[in-house]
């Protein structure tokens, strides 16, 4: 099974700041990757498919890189509602493994 | 609206069973494959199991295999997952969740773009 791990799994910042949050994979996964929003509570929302296309909808302050192993969702500046936890996930093959989540909190 | 309902989650006792059920509405729920996704108490998310649009194929993750089958009706637009020998590591939050594909240059691209909001799940004596 392929490995997905997430740094840091936590992060303070603040509004208006760029973030950027990392995402290895134990082996390649050439583009299938996936990445995931959650709030509190909440169900998790569906972001950015194979590596870097983002769902409709999401705001494009929102991007993500990266091929291979490697791969980095950024926020290029943040809003209130961007503090959340976001989780990676691969979908080269099943099970489709998640990372460990990253925490976004205020600072 | 597209909509994914889960309900059947309750407090059981180890060794206990529960039936999980997912409803779903505003898509062609017979034209999707469908999985179940977990997530215990301030950990992150982790994959279930799956089954693909017919119900003829199945998966399941390892903490799980033997003791889980995962179903659907697809007259009835619902998901289930039957859990046997319940253990306290099974205590989370149960999520459906909807895979969809993308076609990008020849590859096919699968995520999970529709979830239901959950169904708590706690194993204990």
């Amino acid at each position: 099974d392929i490995q997905m791990t997430q740094s840091p799994s936590s992060l303070s910042a603040s509004v208006g700041d760029r973030v950027t949050i990392t995402c290895r994979a134990s082996q390649s996964i050439s583009s299938y990757l996936n990445w995931y929003q959650q709030k509190p509570g909440k169900a998790p929302k569906f972001l950015i498919y194979a590596a870097s296309s983002l769902q409709t909808g999401v705001p494009s302050r929102f991007s993500g890189s990266g091929s291979g192993t490697d791969f980095t969702l950024t926020i290029s500046s943040l809003q209130p509602e961007d503090f959340a936890t976001y989780h990676c996930q691969q979908s080269y093959s099943t099970p489709y493994s998640f990372g460990q989540g990253t925490k976004l909190e205020i600072k | 609206e597209v909509q994914l309902v889960e309900s059947g989650g309750g407090l059981v006792q180890p060794g206990g069973s529960l039936r999980l059920s997912c409803a779903a509405s505003g898509f062609t729920f017979s034209s999707y494959w469908m999985h179940w996704v977990r997530q215990a108490p301030g950990k992150g998310l982790v994959w279930v199991s799956r089954i693909d649009s017919d119900g003829s194929s199945t998966s399941y993750a390892d903490s799980v295999k033997g003791r889980s089958t995962i179903s659907r009706d697809n007259a009835k637009n619902t998901l289930y997952l039957q859990m046997n020998s319940l253990r306290a590591e099974d205590t989370a939050v149960y999520y459906c969740a909807r895979l969809s594909t993308a076609v990008t240059h020849n590859n096919y691209y699968y995520y999970m773009d529709v979830w239901g909001k959950g169904t708590t799940v706690t194993v204990s004596s």
